[in-house]
């Protein structure tokens, strides 16, 4: 059973365009994480969302965490070439160590010039 | 800006070896994990590590997997008898007690033959 569910799997636009990616679960999650991995490199963090309906935003991207704390997404406006990558999610269950995360498969994110 | 870095980069390793994987986490932190990734597949969750002792293991981490932390800096994974399917690229991570988020090193890419 797959506990964390990233739409879609694959997404190709081209440069300026803006987009978003999702995730989503059946559980509750006590954090959410996004990062972004590059081919043959460990993921990179990019930000935690810990409180229902919290938005952040770092610089062009904007992260929301649903109001039930089952669900986030990932919105990217004005997508250069430099965004391309995997981005992840990964959840942490309530009552379980910081950092002892489930990942969800990953969105791969191609931005064509 | 402080990370976890991990050695070797990469490792080949004749099947039936035993291998020892590297991390130095940051240095404040309290909580360290193994996770892995098989080419082309999610990362996944083996083992955290807290107060010098397992706190949680997977299913994967079975009776050839072990952690140490042999001083203050340094924790490794130590792989007893390695199969061609333990080929994956295998992430540290370490996060502080009270965060909700793990800060990763760049993996060790492990290639069993």
């Amino acid at each position: 059973t797959q506990l964390l569910e990233q739409s879609p799997q694959f997404l190709s636009i081209q440069e300026g365009e803006n987009l978003t990616v999702y995730c989503n679960s059946s559980s509750v999650f006590s954090s959410l994480q996004w990062y972004r991995q590059e081919p043959g490199e460990g993921p990179v963090l990019l930000v935690t969302v810990v409180t229902g309906g919290e938005v952040k935003k770092l610089k062009r991207l904007t992260f929301q965490f649903g109001d039930a704390r089952k669900d986030s997404s990932l919105h990217i406006t004005a997508a250069q070439p430099g965004d391309t990558g995997l981005y992840l999610c990964a959840g942490a269950l309530p009552n379980t160590n910081a950092g002892k995360s489930t990942f969800g498969d990953g969105t791969t994110l191609t931005v064509k010039p | 800006e402080p990370e976890v870095t991990q050695t070797p980069s990469h490792q080949v390793t004749q099947m039936g070896q035993e291998v020892i994987l590297r991390c130095v986490p940051i240095s404040n932190h309290l909580y360290f994990y193994w996770y892995r990734q098989i080419l082309g597949q999610k990362v996944e969750f083996l083992v955290s590590f807290y107060n010098n002792e397992i706190s949680e293991k997977s299913e994967i981490f079975d009776d050839q997997f072990s952690v140490e932390r042999p001083d203050g800096s340094n924790f490794t994974l130590k792989i007893r008898s390695t199969k061609l399917e333990d080929s994956a690229m295998y992430f540290c991570a370490s996060s502080d007690l009270g965060e909700t988020e793990a800060f990763f090193g760049q993996g060790t890419r492990l290639t069993v033959v």
